[in-house]
């Protein structure tokens, strides 16, 4: 079975702290992606890696940044965490040619 | 901007009873189309992905995709409280099969 470990289930931080959200697969896929979810908005995508040091911008890239220098680790940055990013963020990988998504558990971040 | 547009509900059927759920998308060029299932609390696990034209199914589940009209849609037979949950619409678009996700329907399956 596809495992996507997130390594913080619940966090809490301080305005303008920066935030690291670590993300790990393996099943050797290519694609990894970060989404967030919020009531009533569904899942946005942040960013989103096609292979090692390779990122594209998703659709609400402001105000993160990502890194992935491994091929199974794709992290999410928070430079400065505001209260409008407390969210679940949920990271995914999947296989290039079905499109289909693994996902992690999910990590919620709340801001204060 | 693509959207993936979705009732939100709740939908609420009794148990035994077909489910209906329906998703609209904007991009004529998307080529997948996926259903997620999301208890509260989880993370979206996949029910099934359609890429025809035509009706696809699995056990319970039918997955219905007309292209012409940029609509696709889940039925639940024999729906059991079990099924209640948040389902989720994914189109993928674009290059690197990025996945655009609807808001999501909420489904009630009352005894």
């Amino acid at each position: 079975d596809v495992k996507v470990t997130q390594s913080s289930r619940y966090l809490v931080k301080r305005t303008g702290e920066k935030v690291f959200l670590e993300c790990v697969q393996d099943m050797d896929h290519e694609n990894m992606f970060w989404y967030r979810q919020d009531p009533g908005l569904g899942l946005r995508l942040i960013y989103f890696s096609y292979d090692v040091k390779m990122k594209e911008k998703g659709d609400i890239p402001e105000g993160y940044s990502v890194s992935r220098e491994k091929k199974e680790r794709f992290s999410l940055i928070l430079e400065s965490a505001s209260t409008n990013q407390t969210s679940m963020y949920l990271c995914a990988s999947s296989l290039p040619l079905t499109g289909e998504l693994f996902f992690g558990e999910g990590s919620r971040l709340t801001v204060l | 901007q693509k959207e993936v547009e979705q009732n939100s509900g709740p939908l609420s059927v009794p148990e035994g009873a077909i489910a209906s759920l329906n998703c609209t998308y904007s991009d004529r060029g998307s080529q997948s189309f996926f259903w997620y299932r999301q208890y509260s609390g989880k993370s979206p696990e996949l029910i099934m992905f359609i890429y025809s034209n035509g009706d696809k199914e699995d056990g319970r589940f039918t997955a219905q995709l007309n292209k012409a009209s940029q609509y696709v849609s889940l039925l639940i037979r024999d729906s059991q409280p079990s099924d209640s949950a948040t389902y989720l619409c994914a189109v993928s678009t674009g290059g690197y099969n990025k996945l655009i996700f609807g808001a999501g329907t909420r489904l009630a399956v009352h005894p």
